[in-house]
């Protein structure tokens, strides 16, 4: 089976730290990957997608950055977190029948 | 203006009731998918179509391209189905990743 696996869990940071997701993948090679976000109270938003490796468009200009060292491997970043990155992290990636989703990442910065 | 919107917002109904959620879009589109979020925060992909109708199980999703329109059903509704249900778009047609209506928060009571 196709799967995503998305570490950690939950995360609490105080504002001002570093952060890392890291988002990897199982399957077929070259898949597309994505980073959203949901704010409290809010939908999903697409942060950043990837169609290879060292390609990275971004969507939303923000605090954060990302990045595909490996085919397979998604890292979201942060050099100094905001408030406002509180929120669910979640990576997928597309294959012909649809995405899937990571379990995904639930950050509180505190 | 979202360019995805879904409604009801919220919904309530009792166990066995049959459940329509309803998207609109704004734009075309090379593929709307519905999506189920259950209240830790994982998301799962229902369906994703482009056009005609697709059944699984006790689901069965609908999409009119013409009117930009797609409806979800669940026939005879349980408990268990009670979750956050997503309907999101692939306006770009490309890889440029997904945009998310707000969600219809489901609650079905026994």
């Amino acid at each position: 089976s196709q799967t995503i696996h998305q570490w950690p869990a939950t995360l609490v940071q105080p504002v001002g730290s570093p952060l890392s997701l890291e988002c990897t993948v199982e399957g077929t090679s070259n898949p597309n990957l994505y980073w959203y976000r949901q704010a409290a109270g809010r939908g999903l938003q697409l942060l950043f997608y990837s169609v290879g490796i060292g390609q990275i468009s971004s969507e939303v200009p923000q605090n954060l950055s990302a990045s595909r060292p490996q085919d397979r491997q998604f890292i979201l970043s942060s050099k100094k977190l905001l408030l406002s990155d509180s929120g669910f992290y979640l990576c997928a990636k597309t294959e012909s029948y649809g995405y899937t989703f990571g379990s995904g990442t639930r950050l509180t910065v505190v | 203006k979202n360019e995805v919107e879904q409604s009801p917002q919220n919904l309530t109904a009792q166990e066995g009731e049959f459940i329509t959620i309803n998207c609109s879009y704004s734009v075309g589109i090379s593929a709307l998918h519905w999506l189920q979020q259950h209240p830790g925060g994982g998301i799962v992909s229902l369906f994703m179509l482009s056009s005609g109708k697709k059944k699984h199980g006790r689901l069965i999703a609908t999409i009119n391209i013409q009117e930009k329109h797609s409806s979800l059903h669940i026939t005879a509704s349980h408990p268990r189905d009670s979750a956050v249900y997503i309907c999101a778009c692939n306006l770009g047609g490309g890889a440029d990743g997904l945009t998310f209506g707000k969600g219809t928060h489901l609650i079905i009571q026994p």
